[in-house]
């Protein structure tokens, strides 16, 4: 069993159209982290959220940290089809770091 | 760019060979990690170092030890190889340990395929 639940597991849109995943999990975090991945490439920060309820835009993207630091959303407003990728969310458990198994968007030009 | 390299990039191997991973970083980063990336299972962690010659095993550590003589060097060992350890392995580091600064940088990964 994942530590961290992520869905939807892979999801195909078109340009444009606007898109939600999430994160969850039945553990409380102190920070949870989210990456994305391009094919043959390591994954790359996009953002660490803090503060129960906390909500951080980066451009197109929103991120949301649940009120009780449990769960994560990811929301893309407009997709591009550079945004296509692997979308991972990261905690620290204990000493180290579990990653969701990721959601994997396609944008459709 | 936290200037991660992994060496090889690639490699096949043949099933009961040993096989060594090379992590090199050049950040001066005390934290690092090998993870393995399997469809289904994202990023799992197999080991981590805490500092020189300090390591201790992550989610997935049977069958794969470590190594970290030098600050910027970080060595994964599969003793005999099995096809179940066929995957993607990559490297990440990280500087600081507090939620602000927790940021992990990974190399580019390495392909490896047990025959």
């Amino acid at each position: 069993t994942q530590l961290l639940e992520q869905s939807p597991q892979f999801l195909s849109i078109q340009e444009g159209e606007n898109l939600t995943v999430y994160c969850n999990s039945s553990s409380v975090f102190s920070s949870l982290q989210w990456y994305r991945q391009e094919p043959g490439e390591g994954p790359v920060l996009l953002v660490t959220v803090v503060t129960g309820g906390e909500v951080k835009k980066l451009k197109r993207l929103t991120f949301q940290f649940g009120d009780a630091r449990k769960d994560s959303s990811l929301h893309i407003t407009a997709a591009q089809p550079g945004d296509t990728g692997l979308y991972l969310c990261a905690a620290h458990n204990n000493n180290d770091m579990r990653f969701g198994a990721g959601t994997r968007l396609t944008v459709k030009p | 760019d936290a200037g991660i390299t992994q060496s090889p990039r690639h490699k096949v191997t043949e099933t009961g060979t040993p096989v060594t991973l090379r992590c090199h970083q050049t950040e001066n980063h005390r934290y690092m990690y090998w993870y393995r990336q399997d469809p289904g299972h994202g990023l799992r962690l197999i080991h981590y170092s805490y500092g020189v010659k300090d390591t201790d095993k992550g989610e997935v550590s049977d069958g794969y030890s470590v190594s970290r003589s030098k600050t910027e060097d970080f060595l994964l060992t599969l003793e005999s190889a099995t096809s179940s350890q066929t995957s993607v392995y990559f490297c990440a580091t990280r500087g600081r340990w507090d939620q602000t600064y927790n940021e992990q940088f990974f190399g580019p990964g390495t392909r490896l395929t047990v025959l």
